[in-house]
């Protein structure tokens, strides 16, 4: 089966830098996503990941490592803001995005 | 401004009555999604549409039905819904299978009761 697992919730503090993790396992990869989603919301893109490595946009930056089936995405300069739900996907053999639950991010003062 | 509408916002709809979640998008992309988020699940693909006249199933089609009659419209049909299709629906959209980004709609909460 298709499965792809992150942390339910992490808690961070203001300011500071937060990784969330993401393992997957799938019939066939063709590229990993990262999406933002506040409470109540609908997702946004954040990141993409096609080949092994980090890319980096502003405070997020996303890795990603094929052969591990593992990514993470990384939250630098942590604000206030940034408390949501973080979505990992990946996309399968047949172009189709397989989702995680999500992993709920609370940034503390 | 571009982007994508769903409508209604929200329903109480009681079981066995028949129900259609509008959609539609302003940007001219090809494929549309729809999926179901329920709480401690992860976004789950109902039915899809690679482009205007075709459609494709997901993960979790049974119980819901689709058209694709033009590139702007994507509506979402539950025949005879049941409690357990109570759920958020988010409708989305990409210019193409191998698009990176997909784009979603606000979100439709449904009450089956």
């Amino acid at each position: 089966g298709q499965n792809i697992d992150q942390p339910t919730e992490m808690t961070a503090t203001e300011g500071a830098i937060v990784q969330i993790n993401c393992t997957y396992q799938t019939s066939g990869f063709n590229g990993l996503f990262w999406y933002q989603q506040h409470a109540g919301e609908a997702p946004t893109f954040l990141s993409y990941n096609v080949l092994d490595g980090l890319e980096e946009k502003g405070r997020f930056s996303s890795f990603l490592s094929r052969s591990k089936g593992y990514s993470y995405l990384l939250l630098k300069e942590l604000q206030m803001k940034d408390s949501a739900s973080y979505l990992c996907a990946v996309r399968d053999s047949n172009y189709q995005l397989i989702w995680g639950a999500g992993t709920k991010l609370i940034i503390k003062p | 401004i571009a982007g994508i509408t769903q409508a209604p916002t929200s329903q109480i709809l009681a079981a066995g009555r028949r129900m259609t979640l509008r959609c539609t998008q302003d940007m001219r992309h090809n494929a549309m999604y729809w999926y179901r988020q329920d709480l401690g699940l992860g976004l789950r693909l109902i039915h899809y549409s690679n482009t205007a006249g075709t459609t494709g199933k997901g993960e979790v089609p049974d119980g819901y039905s689709v058209s694709r009659a033009n590139t702007d419209d994507f509506p979402l049909t539950l025949a005879s819904a049941v409690p357990s299709q109570t759920s958020v629906y988010f409708c989305a959209s990409s210019d193409g299978l191998e698009n990176n980004e997909q784009f979603f709609g606000p979100g439709t909460r449904l009450t089956v009761l």
